[in-house]
């Protein structure tokens, strides 16, 4: 299985900024999505991109990928108090299992 | 409409009394897993399967079982629940084809074992 480690662990901002989160993993994949989580919740897919892809946009969302450093990178501009919610990474390849890592815990404060 | 839907969503149980969390998906996913998520240490994979009949082991599989009789259900079964299961669940899908790599969850099953 390959593993995707988010960080920072926490992060707070005011309503707003752009939050920034990373995530970095260890073998090589064919793509890397980005997940949501509302406390409690199920997780909700955000945005996926290839490994052939060096960024992708969605709404207020910006997803970069370096596979030479194996690291991801998701930018949420503007942030909103509506965006607090732990959001994780997935790697994986085709066929393969996926391992989600320990997340990064959003407040976005108003 | 696509969903995994898992049941129960609450439950209350008592130590050694064997439970069973379901989990069926609508979407013909080959793909199917389970996780744990506990304060502070995210998602946890329990167990995962690839097809009907092919099942593995995640990172923490102990004190769990699971079948997958059919593509459309995988069911979680705790034998003998102790306390430290008393955690929040979720099953989740995909298809492994190449396109398919959206993994779908379901709402989450809270679980205590008292």
């Amino acid at each position: 299985s390959q593993q995707g480690e988010e960080d920072p662990q926490a992060l707070s901002i005011q309503e707003g900024e752009n939050a920034t989160m990373n995530c970095s993993y260890k073998t090589s994949i064919n793509n890397l999505q980005w997940y949501r989580q509302n406390s409690g919740r199920g997780l909700v897919h955000l945005i996926l991109i290839r490994s052939n892809e060096r960024e992708k946009h969605s709404g207020r969302l910006r997803v970069t990928l370096d596979t030479s450093k194996k690291s991801s990178s998701l930018l949420i501009t503007a942030s909103r108090a509506a965006d607090t919610a732990s959001y994780f990474c997935a790697t994986g390849s085709y066929g393969q299992n996926f391992v989600f890592g320990p997340g990064t815990r959003l407040s976005v404060l108003p | 409409e696509a969903q995994v839907t898992q049941n129960p969503r609450y439950l209350i149980t008592v130590t050694g009394k064997k439970l069973t969390v379901t989990c069926s998906q609508n979407m013909n996913h080959e793909y199917m897993s389970w996780y744990r998520q506990d304060p502070g240490l995210g998602l946890r994979q329990i167990y995962y399967s690839m097809n009907v009949e092919v099942t593995d082991k995640g990172d923490v599989p102990e004190g769990y079982k699971v079948s997958r009789k059919e593509k459309r259900n995988f069911p979680l079964i705790l034998e003998s629940p102790s306390p430290n299961q008393t955690s929040l669940y979720f099953c989740a899908s995909r298809t492994t084809g190449a396109q398919g790599n959206t993994i779908y969850f379901g709402e989450g099953s809270w679980l205590t074992v008292v």
